[in-house]
């Protein structure tokens, strides 16, 4: 079965630190969505792509979050600099965003720890 | 210091017997709908969808059942198993005409005893 690729798995770093995590989209899908989750606020959009233009951020803090795909196989989210509330797991999901309404595909997700 | 999170609603059946979980969504206007389920340490899984044009949707053992009138979504799991065991999540699409914008509820913990 096709899946979403999310890595690294899991990630521990200190505050203040640069942190990337790599999604790699089910191949045909053209729409990609990034999520945290946290046991406080449940799953929540960050932002999402179609046809690699972002089309909303809003869920996303902007003065340190930021999310590219720089081609079709590949989505970033990285957050610099990182602080201990960004702890969370990331989740990417991926879809056919053309045709009516399609279901997302998420990924294992990375866990994110900031001391 | 004591944590606080989310206080997930829990659904305890007896493996065999059926499950329903059931889900209150927001906007009238959402016109799709999606039940995943998640396992620890994984991501949710999409178990089955509906649109707003349908009112009934089958697969293997699981029933989603549609009622726009009270705004209520529910997802049948018939002979519940061990594997069934999760948490698991209604989303609507909020953004109708295929956005695929999808707005998350907090997710009831499936618990399957022996």
């Amino acid at each position: 079965d096709a899946r979403v690729t999310q890595t690294p798995r899991h990630k521990v770093t200190e505050m203040g630190q640069e942190v990337t995590m790599r999604c790699q989209p089910i191949l045909g899908h053209n729409t990609v969505f990034w999520y945290r989750q946290t046991m406080m606020q449940g799953l929540e959009l960050l932002a999402y792509f179609r046809n690699r233009a972002p089309l909303d951020d809003s869920g996303m803090p902007k003065d340190r979050f930021s999310a590219e795909m720089p081609d079709a196989t590949l989505a970033t989210l990285k957050i610099q600099p990182s602080e201990p509330r960004d702890s969370a797991v990331y989740f990417c999901a991926s879809g056919r965003g053309t045709g009516g309404n399609q279901p997302q595909h998420f990924g294992d997700g990375t866990r994110l720890s900031i001391l | 210091g004591e944590s606080v999170g989310l206080h997930l609603p829990t659904l305890s059946v007896q493996e065999g017997d059926n499950s329903i979980i059931n889900c209150a969504y927001s906007n009238s206007a959402s016109d799709y709908f999606i039940w995943y389920k998640q396992e620890s340490g994984k991501g949710p899984q999409f178990i089955i969808d509906i649109r707003s044009n349908m009112d009934k949707r089958q697969g293997q053992r699981v029933t989603v059942l549609l009622n726009k009138t009270v705004k209520h979504l529910s997802l049948q799991i018939a002979a519940t198993q061990p594997g069934d065991s999760a948490v698991y999540f209604c989303a609507e699409n909020m953004t109708p005409g295929g956005g695929n914008k999808l707005t998350f509820g907090t997710g009831t913990q499936l618990k399957v005893e022996l």
